[in-house]
């Protein structure tokens, strides 16, 4: 069974600060893709980034950067320069790629981001 | 606009009665997925369509619920004789084998009284 936990419910910034969500995972198997999903306000869940098993080269996109450690399980996201659009609950998710668990996502509990101007 | 829709986008109902929930997925796509996102948590899956098969089922569709994709399209989910404990946001995604992103659609938020 795969399992995705985040510690941090909720984190408060100010606008301009980098924020920096965690995320570790369980599973077995070892080819995976791990993702970023935001939920605004809004609840439409958004994509943000997926990152391979197979690749541990962390990336910047924008404001947005990733860290992903294999010897630790962690798919940690970053906000650099955080702005008010950023307050959001962030999601982590995990799908693993065998036959047997089909192409389900697991989530983890989410993150709330509140952005102050 | 080219996304998931979803329909109705709120649903108020009394205990007992029978809801049906719509899905349009982005149209290349062939695989779609219903994941069920109660208050403060994260979405869990239900179910998945790859074209017009449900490959798989979780434990959390009880046999109160029922979905269906005729001809590969659109998808609905049936929640008959609906429960206060069926109360939630029920998640519509969908995505295609060149793709490993799923892409959801903005909900159904279900409310029984």
């Amino acid at each position: 069974a795969q399992k995705v936990t985040q510690a941090q419910t909720e984190i408060s910034v100010v606008e301009k600060e980098d924020v920096t969500l965690d995320c570790v995972y369980e599973t077995r198997d070892t080819t995976y893709y791990l993702f970023w999903y935001k939920q605004p306000p809004s609840g439409e869940l958004v994509f943000l980034i997926r990152r391979n098993s197979f690749d541990e080269q962390n990336e910047i996109s924008g404001r947005y950067s990733w860290n992903f450690q294999k010897s630790t399980s962690s798919f940690n996201f970053t906000i650099t320069a955080s702005q008010v659009v950023d307050s959001a609950v962030y999601f982590c998710a995990l799908r693993v790629v065998i036959k047997a668990a089909g192409n389900k996502l697991t989530f983890g509990g989410g993150t709330r981001v509140l952005v102050k101007p | 606009d080219t996304g998931v829709s979803q329909n109705p986008r709120h649903k108020i109902t009394k205990r007992g009665q029978n809801v049906t929930f719509r899905c349009d997925p982005i149209s290349e796509h062939n695989r779609l997925y219903w994941y069920r996102q109660t208050l403060g948590q994260g979405p869990e899956f239900l179910t998945y369509f790859q074209n017009e098969a449900q490959l798989e089922k979780s434990r959390l569709l009880s046999d109160r619920f029922s979905a269906e994709r005729p001809k590969g399209s659109f998808s609905t989910l049936e929640i008959q004789r609906t429960e206060q404990g069926d109360s939630a946001m029920y998640l519509c995604a969908s995505g295609s084998a060149s793709y490993n992103e799923q892409f959801f659609g903005p909900g159904t938020r279900l409310t029984v009284l």
